[in-house]
């Protein structure tokens, strides 16, 4: 079946210009990740969707950050006022069940690069 | 807060040879363990998971780890390491009840022939 797919790939934008990257979870899963992969500062968690149940937003880096995630499928997150420190790769995972830890199923990331 | 220490950021090993990928955690409550791995341009993919019972755990790719509570340790062993797998390996854990992952650093395993 279908894994969890992201887009766009690559982004390059400017400086203080808004992003939205987009995360289409596996059919059926109800838990939805955010995770953030830099050189500097490796995997770091952003935020986390379960159902209906309000976000676990603990990892967004600042207010630039915020995320949501429509119907209880695809998620968006986006990015305002774009920062160089905020390029990265941007990965998505899903996995299922209401109790963890259930796999996660990583997406290929998004690469943001900020000029 | 928990954190997790992969103790090589790089380890260079001749093919065929075994390997061990170290990774110390750091937790005041219990915690499930993971690795993932991370193949040249692609999304990491789970290796194998500790969540409770044998300490010795097998993976896919013929990976195996074992879990240690006194030494705080999940280090990732493979007696035999091929070509297929240079890649950049993660070590994480998640407290029990809650579901985030906490990475380490990685370390990037390069097989020579």
């Amino acid at each position: 079946g279908a894994g969890v797919s992201q887009s766009p790939s690559n982004k390059v934008t400017e400086k203080g210009k808004d992003v939205e990257l987009r995360c289409d979870p596996i059919s059926g899963h109800t838990a939805l990740y955010w995770y953030r992969q830099s050189l500097g500062q490796g995997l770091e968690f952003l935020i986390y969707f379960q159902g209906n149940s309000a976000p676990d937003k603990s990892g967004l880096p600042s207010d630039r950050f915020s995320a949501e995630r429509t119907g209880g499928s695809v998620s968006t997150l986006t990015i305002q006022r774009t920062q160089q420190e905020d390029s990265a790769v941007y990965l998505c995972a899903s996995s299922s069940g209401l109790a963890g830890p259930y796999e996660q199923y990583f997406g290929p990331g998004t690469r943001l690069t900020v000029t | 807060a928990q954190s997790v220490t992969q103790l090589d950021s790089q380890v260079p090993v001749f093919e065929e040879a075994p390997v061990e990928l170290r990774c110390n955690y750091s937790s005041s409550v219990s915690v499930y363990l993971f690795w993932y791995v991370q193949y040249p341009n692609q999304g990491l993919q789970l290796l194998l998971k500790y969540l409770s019972g044998s300490t010795l755990v097998k993976g896919i790719n013929g990976f195996e780890a074992e879990f240690n509570k006194s030494q705080t340790s999940f280090h990732l062993r493979k007696p035999s390491v091929h070509i297929s797998d240079t890649a950049e390996y993660f070590c994480a854990v998640s407290v029990q009840g809650a579901q985030k992952l906490v990475f380490g650093q990685g370390t990037r395993l390069t097989i020579n022939p």
